[in-house]
């Protein structure tokens, strides 16, 4: 079946500082893959998406590269804000009606 | 902001106890969901629906009963609540199935079982 990793949290970065959080993938055929960002006390938003080997999602100054030789999915941003603390979630669509979540990272950022 | 609203928002109950939750839109979409959050578990689906009166089980289905009687509205119950269904209860939709169609989350039931 579909499975989804992600690296074990908590992070806690300095803001301003490089974030990357490992994502990768189990699956059949060729998935999407997305991040969501859920910020506290909310449901989950849709950060970015890609739907096809080498692509790149984008939004908000993050980026996710579908890397299908290495099947990840990894997150970055070059320049965090504290704003950004949340729990983030990867996960893979096969084409069907549902989503396979990780378990999610929880990001703090320190000012 | 898709338009999902959750109720109630918080709730706090006994073990054996009816519990129903329920997810409402203004979206007119047709794909709704269930899920559970729990510590190290990320989501998990419990059921899902496809159309009115079109459900299907999730990965965690047991102990979980849904009904879809409108388009606008997903009731999820648990019959006799146990502690092991303390959870926070997320309810998404989407307009298709399929790659291209992100699912857009509602804010979320923070239930409680003593």
């Amino acid at each position: 079946g579909n499975s989804v990793t992600q690296m074990e949290g908590p992070v806690t970065l300095s803001e301003e500082a490089f974030l990357t959080i490992n994502c990768t993938y189990t699956a059949t055929g060729y998935p999407s893959l997305f991040w969501y960002v859920q910020y506290p006390g909310e449901g989950l938003q849709l950060l970015l998406k890609a739907t096809k080997a080498d692509d790149k999602g984008s939004n908000k100054g993050f980026e996710a590269t579908y890397r299908k030789e290495t099947t990840s999915f990894h997150l970055e941003k070059g320049s965090v804000q504290v704003s950004d603390s949340a729990v983030y979630f990867c996960a893979l669509s096969d084409g069907g009606e549902k989503l396979t979540f990780g378990t999610g990272t929880r990001l703090t950022i320190i000012p | 902001d898709a338009g999902i609203t959750q109720s109630p928002r918080h709730k706090v109950t006994e073990t054996g106890t009816p519990v129903t939750l329920r997810c409402h839109q203004t979206e007119n979409h047709r794909y709704m969901y269930w899920y559970r959050q729990d510590p190290g578990h990320g989501l998990r689906l419990i059921h899902y629906s496809y159309g009115v009166k079109d459900t299907d089980k999730g990965e965690v289905s047991d102990g979980y009963s849904v009904s879809r009687s409108k388009t606008e509205d997903f009731l999820l119950t648990l019959e006799s609540a146990t502690s092991s269904q303390t959870s926070v209860y997320f309810c998404a939709i989407s307009e298709f199935a399929g790659d291209n169609q992100p699912q857009h989350f509602g804010d979320g039931t923070r239930l409680s079982i003593l």
